[in-house]
């Protein structure tokens, strides 16, 4: 079964960092980009970052653009993106999702992880 | 970034009904936009790609449309489960932006 976890979420004070990890399974992992999307509560979808297949170009929203990192290691089946400089804006629910054959096509997501970021 | 619009923000309707949903994009996309469905605390789902591909395992009721700025999801008959919101998604360059969404409620 193809397979998404996401983890790492949590309640972190403006100005913290957090690391959120998703963890793939049922696919080969290295052969698909992947992305973070995001839902602040109550709103619509905001895509956050992408990533290539090699991990070697990184792609990101405006919004969180100099403060977030996307990273991958394939030999883990492991996408992760690491959060600094957070924001009360940066409160969402957290999507891994995965790219398909057409490459902006989200055809695989977990269900998510819960970021709160408040003092 | 390219902005993305939906219309209508919501739309009631009934079991059975032809629903059609409108994303418009701030510049020229080709194809590249997917339709994706999100009932109330669920991950999103993806229905269509590239337009008008439908993803495996969608109910050929969905079908998409469009073109260049324009671009239509159409359910030919509304099915008690498809009462969600749907979002439209541009590919053709980075950032990828979702429109708002469209909250299809039952009439």
């Amino acid at each position: 079964e193809v397979q998404l976890v996401e983890s790492g979420g949590g309640l972190v004070q403006p100005g913290g960092s957090l690391r959120l990890s998703c963890a793939a399974s049922g696919f080969t992992f290295n052969n698909y980009g992947m992305n973070w999307v995001r839902q602040a509560p109550g709103k619509g979808l905001e895509w956050v970052s992408g990533i290539s297949v090699s991990g070697a170009i990184t792609y990101y929203a405006d919004s969180v653009k100099g403060r977030f990192t996307i990273s991958r290691v394939n030999s883990k089946n492991t996408l992760y993106l690491q959060m600094n400089s957070l924001r009360v804006e940066d409160t969402a629910v957290y999507y891994c999702a995965k790219g398909g054959v057409v490459r902006g096509a989200l055809d695989v997501w977990g269900k998510g992880t819960t970021v709160t970021v408040s003092s | 970034a390219i902005q993305m619009t939906q219309s209508p923000s919501s739309l009631s309707a009934s079991v059975g009904d032809r629903v059609t949903i409108t994303c418009r994009a701030s510049q020229g996309i080709r194809n590249d936009l997917g339709w994706y469905q999100q009932r109330p605390g669920k991950a999103p789902k993806l229905l269509i790609y590239a337009t008008s591909s439908l993803q495996s395992g969608v109910p050929s009721r969905f079908s998409g449309s469009g073109s260049g700025t324009d671009f239509t999801l159409t359910i030919s008959s509304l099915q008690p489960e498809d009462f969600a919101t749907y979002f439209c998604l541009q590919n053709y360059n980075y950032p990828f932006t979702f429109g708002p969404g469209t909250e299809v409620e039952i009439k």
